[in-house]
């Protein structure tokens, strides 16, 4: 099965800054089946990307992802306060659709 | 709208049985997977499985495989999660979604705790 690497495990940033988040796989993501996932305290996980680099309906485009075969990112292009949270990525591609371990966004 | 209600909190006991359930509306519920998610207290998302409310097809993590049912009445548009003897370590929140491939909707989570 397919591993998915978060890094780093805590980003801390200021509003306005710009975030790069990683997703790393153990092996290939057949079709850039991966997505990236937004989760608030108390709240379901909301889809942000799929196929890698697709924006999901009604998410802002300071959201944008890139990659392809094991190497993932999701960048925030100008943090707004909304936007600290917990981010995840899966994998879809083959069974069991793995998430990767999360990567924390704080206020610096 | 697309929606996925699921059922209400649940606490048991060890050794005890348990059925959640996760409703879809605004959509076709049968022609699509329906995906199960575990988040334990303060960790991260972990998938359970997933089913065709079409056809039952099922699969199932290989962490997961043997420890729970996933099952479907698409007469009413529902999907489950079932245990047949709750342990201490299932407490966790569980989650269903819609999957067109990746998760695009989710239900709101029921939280089951398991505690003597």
């Amino acid at each position: 099965e397919i591993v998915l690497t978060q890094s780093p495990g805590t980003l801390s940033l200021s509003p306005g800054e710009r975030a790069t988040l990683s997703c790393r796989a153990s092996q290939s993501v057949s079709s850039s089946y991966l997505a990236w996932y937004q989760q608030k305290p108390g709240q379901a996980p909301r889809l942000l990307i799929y196929g890698a680099s697709s924006r999901a309906t009604g998410i802002p485009d300071r959201f944008s992802g890139s990659g392809s075969g094991t190497d993932f990112t999701l960048s925030i292009s100008r943090l707004e306060p909304e936007d600290f949270a917990i981010y995840y990525c899966q994998q879809y591609g083959s069974s069991p659709h793995n998430f990767g371990q999360g990567t924390k966004l704080e206020i610096k | 709208e697309v929606q996925l209600v699921q059922s209400g909190a649940e606490v048991k006991k060890p050794g005890e049985s348990l059925k959640i359930s996760c409703k879809g509306s605004g959509y076709s519920f049968s022609s699509y997977w329906i995906g199960w998610v575990r988040q334990m207290p303060g960790k991260g998302l972990e998938w359970i499985g997933i089913i065709y409310p079409g056809d039952s097809d099922t699969r199932y993590s290989p962490s997961f495989q043997g420890q729970v049912t996933i099952s479907a009445d698409k007469s009413i548009s529902t999907a489950y999660l079932q245990w047949s003897s709750l342990k201490a370590s299932d407490t966790a929140m569980y989650y269903c979604a819609r999957r067109v491939a990746q998760f695009d909707y989710w239900g709101q989570g029921t939280l089951v705790t398991v505690s003597s």
